[in-house]
């Protein structure tokens, strides 16, 4: 099946730090990628997305391009603030439900 | 507008017990999707709902768990005879449409079930 692999945690940056967070994907289709945050005490949340190859999703100074020729959608920001602190999920689309990578969580201290 | 809201927000139950985890979509959302988030699994996909229908209920982890929605709107998520594998967090999320994954999922503050 479908699956998602990102990068192991967790990651410590300070603040203003570039941040790259990388994820991978299997698929046998197409389907549409997305990042999800969950803030500390807090449910998740969509954080970005993009549809189609070459789509750029961004959000809050965050992007993240589907590339199907490495089946990539790595997460970036090029500053990144202590509010930033969270669990980033990576995810696919099925048919029916999201894969989700395992979490990579992001610590900014400032 | 209201998100998604989830109930109880925390349960405790004593292994052996049944639980019914309910959710309640945002107005007009179609589709309706269980997950649950634990330690050791990370975040595994259960069931999905187009209307009242769920059409595969294979991600389902036993027979114990059961869902069902009505009215196209509240679903519960039953599990019956609970085991202390079962304790994770429970998430439940929306969307407009199912169309094939592309329609963003928003997610509720979820249930966190706790079996002694």
């Amino acid at each position: 099946g479908d699956s998602v692999t990102q990068m192991e945690g967790p990651v410590t940056l300070s603040e203003e730090a570039c941040l790259t967070i990388n994820c991978t994907y299997t698929a046998t289709g197409y389907p549409s990628l997305f990042w999800y945050v969950q803030y500390p005490g807090e449910g998740l949340q969509l954080l970005l997305k993009a549809t189609k190859a070459d789509d750029k999703g961004s959000n809050k100074g965050f992007e993240a391009t589907y590339r199907k020729e490495t089946t990539s959608f790595h997460l970036e920001k090029g500053s990144v603030q202590v509010s930033d602190s969270a669990v980033y999920f990576c995810a696919l689309s099925e048919e029916d439900g999201l894969v989700f990578g395992k979490g990579t969580k992001l610590t900014v201290n400032p | 507008g209201a998100g998604v809201s989830q109930s109880p927000s925390n349960k405790v139950t004593e292994k052996g017990k049944d639980v019914e985890l309910r959710c309640d979509p945002i107005s007009g959302h179609t589709a309706l999707y269980w997950y649950r988030q634990s330690l050791g699994q990370g975040l595994e996909f259960l069931i999905y709902f187009q209307g009242n229908s769920a059409p595969d209920k294979s991600g389902l982890p036993s027979d114990r768990f059961s869902a069902e929605r009505t009215g196209g709107s509240v679903s519960t998520l039953t599990i019956q005879r609970t085991q202390q594998e079962d304790s994770a967090v429970y998430l439940c999320a929306s969307s407009l449409r199912l169309a094939g994954g592309v329609d963003t999922q928003y997610f509720g503050p979820g249930t966190r079930l706790t079996v002694l």
